[in-house]
């Protein structure tokens, strides 16, 4: 599986946008790249994924560079409840194994 | 509410002892993977099953085994459990395509404790 990068922790003020980075320079061509976050110690929430094209659902927008060796992960209009810690995470690329590798991630705190 | 349902939610139990942990995937999904996430490692993955076959093995104690009925419920079972043991094991699951194009979710996990 590919590795990725992440910063351990960021801030953000609640309304405004909170940009996650993921850096993920060894990926391979057919493997995607998948978002989730955990909340304290709750389950870990599927945010989005994508594979090179930009997505975008009601809970975020994932961009991903050209080059696909790194992508950002935007909430629009953070709120106190956004407070987690986020996983960037490859997955996929053919064969059988699907499982996710999670790594440390990046705590984001929104402030009020 | 993801979906999957996680039970019990909670076990403390003590030493030596054996437990069973119970997964039901979301409806149509085939694929059930645990996880066990304890306080200095992070969530680390166990197993995976995929339409009642092992698919993946990962950093699973020998003690540890998991098995996938023809319900596509999945139960992990724990024994000579050590103090070490005591943490939090989430399953997920998917419906899995050929590409990894599909999201897996998790349940709430079972928090377990060993005293």
């Amino acid at each position: 599986d590919a590795k990725t990068t992440q910063p351990t922790s960021m801030d953000c003020a609640e309304g405004r946008a909170a940009n996650l980075p993921c850096n993920h320079s060894t990926i391979s061509g057919n493997e995607y790249v998948y978002w989730y976050r955990q909340i304290h110690s709750q389950g870990p929430q599927y945010i989005i994924h994508g594979l090179k094209n930009n997505e975008t659902n009601e809970m975020a927008s994932l961009i991903i560079t050209e080059d696909r060796k790194s992508s950002t992960l935007i909430l629009p209009h953070a709120t106190l409840r956004d407070t987690a810690v986020y996983y960037c995470i490859v997955r996929g690329g053919g064969g059988s194994n699907y499982k996710l590798t999670f790594g440390k991630g990046t705590l984001l705190t929104v402030n009020p | 509410d993801s979906g999957v349902t996680q039970t019990p939610k909670h076990l403390i139990t003590a030493t030596g002892q054996r437990v069973t942990l119970r997964c039901s995937p979301r409806s149509g999904d085939l694929s059930v993977y645990w996880y066990q996430q304890s306080l200095d490692q992070g969530l680390q993955f166990l197993i995976q099953y995929y339409n009642g076959e092992e698919r993946a093995k990962g950093n699973i104690l020998e003690r540890f085994s998991a098995q996938q009925f023809p319900d596509l419920h999945s139960e992990l079972n724990l024994s000579s459990l050590e103090l070490g043991d005591s943490a939090l094991y989430f399953c997920a699951s998917s419906v899995d395509d050929t590409f990894g194009n599909t999201e897996a979710f998790f349940g709430q996990g079972t928090r377990l404790t060993v005293v």
